[in-house]
């Protein structure tokens, strides 16, 4: 299957700072990307949808201003947590689609990010 | 409203037991059918998935899965569990032309030696 690599694999931060989460499609062109939200012990919830080029589209109740997303080429994606704070802390995982029908969503390894 | 439900959030069985863990959807249009499995602090692995066509699937590791759409149920099953089966169990549901998955809240299962 393809290959989605996240970067980095955990990261502790600051409060008040910015943090950035790379998500890359190795072998694939993706038209559309995809960022999870999961709190421990608990399931994925689809933070927003990013189409390569333009503005990402957020689910209802997640903050865009302070979860900035890029998807400027078609093989990368970022996630930037803007003035993190503690209750930002969870895991974060997205997933990229090269838009054929005949294949599901491929996931990344994840990002554990903690606010101190 | 689309969703997922996993009813059991924690199952335990006896090495080399059987199992079967639940799923059922709500999902206004062909669902494609996902069951993943996540090991703790790691991401996700793809089980197996359904799209269309032979409504038992097959899958990684000795899991399989039957689509029933009278039941709108996609009940994931292995006939003798490993310990390394151990972990946390998610179906997920999607359609054709969307990859915008919806998760249920997973199944964490035990095993005992």
């Amino acid at each position: 299957g393809a290959v989605v690599s996240q970067h980095p694999s955990w990261v502790i931060c600051k409060s008040g700072t910015s943090v950035k989460i790379e998500c890359r499609s190795l072998d694939f062109q993706a038209t559309t990307m995809f960022w999870y939200r999961q709190f421990p012990k608990q399931s994925l919830m689809l933070m927003a949808t990013s189409n390569e080029g333009s503005k990402a589209t957020y689910e209802q109740g997640v903050e865009k201003d302070k979860f900035l997303i890029n998807h400027a080429s078609l093989t990368l994606s970022t996630l930037t947590v803007t003035s993190a704070h503690p209750e930002d802390s969870s895991f974060y995982i997205c997933s990229a689609t090269s838009g054929d029908s005949n294949t599901e969503a491929f996931f990344g390894q994840g990002t554990r990010l903690t606010v101190v | 409203a689309q969703s997922v439900t996993q009813p059991d959030i924690h199952i335990t069985v006896s090495e080399g037991a059987s199992l079967e863990l639940r799923c059922n959807y709500s999902y206004g249009a062909t669902p494609y059918l996902f069951w993943y499995v996540q090991s703790p602090g790691q991401g996700l692995q793809l089980l197996l998935k359904y799209f269309s066509g032979d409504t038992l699937v097959q899958g990684i590791k000795g899991f399989e899965a039957e689509f029933k759409r009278s039941q709108s149920s996609f009940n994931l099953r292995k006939p003798s569990v490993h310990w390394s089966d151990a972990a946390e169990y998610f179906c997920a549901v999607g359609g054709s032309g969307t990859y915008k998955y919806i998760f249920g809240t997973g199944t964490r299962l035990k095993v005992l030696a």
